[in-house]
């Protein structure tokens, strides 16, 4: 069946990179995402990419499409503090319908 | 400003008890979707509609019932049956099409907490 994995926590330190990994399983996804959700808050699109293109960079944040394994990456280029938050990687599994399996998502820890 | 207001951010119940969590968007969108986050399990779908009068069980509909009167409106009751209700729930829309990239918008949430 469907799933997104994801690991769930990324500690770095302010300034540096960081990279949270996701992999999906269906194939046919036309379209996979990255949301951001800060505390006690709903989910925020930060990025999104189809899936016939294997790149897409957007200010500090680059995408990364894997489709032969499945794997998709975000990059944070600069890494502030204001970063820190869940984010999630989903897939749209297709169809006449707008579905969206989410992953577990992954917790950001900024240390200053 | 357009958006999705959930309401009540936090809701406490007693056990047995029905309770009604509110969903508005002024965005025009078609698509309305409610989701259940649990802590380490991501987002899972719960009930989803696209039109008005017409909605679809998710994946863990169980215990749960929608309805879909008005375009605006997307209700979702947490029946006495959901065997584990304390959860963060959370309401989205979305377009279906014209310029279509599947793309939902949150609102705030509400966390639910059964006693």
């Amino acid at each position: 069946g469907e799933d997104v994995e994801q690991s769930l926590f990324l500690s770095v330190r302010e300034g540096d990179s960081s990279v949270i990994n996701c992999t999906y399983t269906d194939s046919s996804s036309t379209y996979l995402y990255w949301y951001k959700q800060e505390p006690g808050a709903g989910l925020q699109l930060l990025t999104y990419i189809f899936s016939n293109m294997d790149m897409k960079q957007d200010q500090r944040l680059t995408v990364l499409l894997n489709k032969k394994d499945k794997h998709l990456s975000l990059r944070i280029a600069d890494t502030q503090t204001g970063d820190s938050a869940i984010y999630f990687c989903a897939e749209s599994i297709g169809g006449a319908t707008n579905k969206l399996i989410f992953g577990t998502g992954t917790l950001l820890a900024v240390q200053p | 400003d357009g958006g999705i207001t959930q309401s009540p951010k936090y809701l406490f119940r007693k056990e047995g008890q029905n309770v009604t969590l509110s969903c508005e968007q002024n965005l025009n969108h078609d698509a309305m979707y409610w989701y259940r986050q649990d802590p380490g399990q991501g987002l899972r779908l719960i009930y989803y509609s696209q039109i008005v009068n017409d909605f679809q069980k998710g994946d863990i509909a169980e215990g749960y019932s929608v309805s879909r009167e008005k375009k605006e409106s997307f209700p979702l009751t947490v029946t006495s049956a959901q065997k584990n209700p304390t959860a963060f729930y959370l309401c989205a829309s979305s377009i279906t099409s014209g310029g279509y990239t599947g793309e939902l918008f949150f609102g705030e949430g509400s966390r639910l907490t059964v006693l």
